[in-house]
């Protein structure tokens, strides 16, 4: 089955700077790679995802770049801000229905 | 307001006594899911069901059950608890498979 790998497990920023979240996956057939970010005591919420077809999505200061060769996707936080601090979570499937999750990223913004 | 609803929120039991987590939503979303959040491994998916009638096993099915009878509920069943059952518990819906509408989450502990 699927199996997705996140980097790093914690990220200290300094606000301003710029973040940055790795994940690999295992299942070429997988087409489909959303982002979420947790806040403390919240479910996850959807803030950018791509797909197969797209190399590169961007939505104001967060985007998402896809590599399928390399089985690899990585998301990208711009002039981060202290409410970006919160756990993200990358994930990929393959199949309707079954979303596998990566293992975390807290992210830390420092002012 | 367009929701997930998760009952109870927070849950404190002993091991083998059957108790049962639900899960509603208001969005009239084919798509139901229940995952269990533990630290260091991130959100692994228990069932998910793509209709009403129709379940699946996700990547950790085991000590668990689910019913779909109606399409806005999706309970979470556990007929003999057990201490490693200890966990973060978010049920979620989606209208089409894609972005996933998280619940407040259930926080289990069992003794």
């Amino acid at each position: 089955g699927e199996n997705v790998e996140q980097h790093p497990s914690t990220l200290s920023v300094q606000e301003g700077d710029s973040a940055v979240i790795k994940c690999t996956y295992s299942d070429s057939a997988s087409n489909y790679f959303p982002w979420y970010k947790q806040e403390l005591g919240k479910g996850p919420q959807l803030i950018i995802d791509i797909r197969s077809n797209v190399g590169e999505k961007k939505d104001q200061r967060i985007a998402v770049t896809l590599n399928k060769t390399a089985k690899h996707f990585s998301l990208h936080i711009t002039e981060t801000q202290p409410e970006d601090s919160a756990v993200y979570f990358c994930a990929a499937r393959r199949n309707w229905g079954k979303l596998q999750f990566g293992a975390g990223t807290q992210v830390v913004v420092t002012p | 307001e367009a929701q997930v609803t998760q009952n109870p929120r927070y849950l404190i039991t002993v091991t083998g006594k059957k108790l049962t987590v639900t899960c509603s939503q208001n969005m009239n979303h084919e798509y139901m899911s229940w995952y269990r959040q533990d630290p260091g491994l991130g959100l692994r998916q228990i069932y998910y069901s793509m209709n009403v009638e129709v379940t699946d096993k996700g990547d950790v099915p085991e000590g668990y059950k689910v019913s779909r009878k109606e399409k806005r509920n999706f309970p979470l069943i556990l007929e003999s608890p057990s201490p490693n059952q200890t966990s973060l518990y978010f049920c979620a819906s989606s209208l089409s498979g894609d972005e996933q509408f998280f619940g407040p989450g259930t926080r289990l502990t069992v003794l």
